[in-house]
């Protein structure tokens, strides 16, 4: 069965750490989202992707960064962790030419202490 | 500045009665909405949508209604039912990503 997978689950960093969250979907989706979960707001959206070697700023992107080399992966890296980046993170993908019908991973849960 | 507001943040409802979510938007470019349930620990899941040339559609207990004028939509439930007990995500488009509600967190209370 095709999915979209998150790792890790749960990460626990040091403040200025670069810290890289995994996306890998197996439905063959061109496009790809990453949001972020804040109790108060809701799910934002921090940068995505339309196909290979295409990336796009969101909301909320300072201080994050994506690359998308393959159609299965879109990493998510945070250059010098924060304590504001402490949230869950989700990644979502979708059909080509659709913006709906977002497929959820399970999400990333860090820490950034 | 907020596209896509629910105000409220959570709502009790009793088994077997109607639990009615709300959501409104202010981007008139917004032509798709979405209503997604999230349970503790997992992503969410994409629960029903309309188009903005329809006013309602429905999808067994669940019902979403547009108010194009009012910018305005609403999620039915009927009957709720304990397992609807989740945090209830209103998404808005407009060939742009999704935007997403701050959500609305539904208890069926037994």
């Amino acid at each position: 069965d095709a999915e979209i997978t998150q790792s890790p689950r749960h990460k626990i960093t040091e403040t200025g750490r670069q810290v890289t969250l995994a996306c890998h979907q197996t439905w063959n989706h061109n496009n790809m989202f990453w949001y972020r979960q804040d109790l108060g707001h809701g799910l934002r959206l921090i940068h995505y992707s339309y196909g290979v070697q295409d990336t796009n700023k969101g909301e909320v992107s300072d201080g994050y960064s994506v690359s998308r080399s393959n159609t299965e992966d879109l990493p998510l890296t945070l250059e010098s962790a924060a304590s504001s980046q402490t949230s869950v993170y989700f990644c979502a993908s979708s059909p080509t030419g659709i913006n709906y019908g977002y497929t959820f991973g399970s999400g990333t849960r860090l820490t950034v202490v | 500045d907020q596209q896509v507001k629910q105000n409220s943040p959570s709502l009790s409802v009793q088994e077997g009665r109607i639990s009615i979510l709300n959501c409104d938007y202010t981007n008139s470019m917004f032509d798709y909405f979405l209503w997604y349930k999230k349970y503790p620990a997992e992503g969410p899941t994409f629960l029903i949508s309309i188009s903005s040339i329809k006013d309602k559609n429905e999808d067994g207990r669940f019902t979403v209604f547009l108010n194009k004028s009012a910018k305005h939509l609403s999620l039915h439930i009927v009957p709720s039912q304990p397992g609807d007990s989740a945090v209830y995500f209103c998404a808005a488009s407009g060939n742009t990503p999704l935007v997403f509600g701050k959500g609305t967190r539904l208890s069926v209370i037994a």
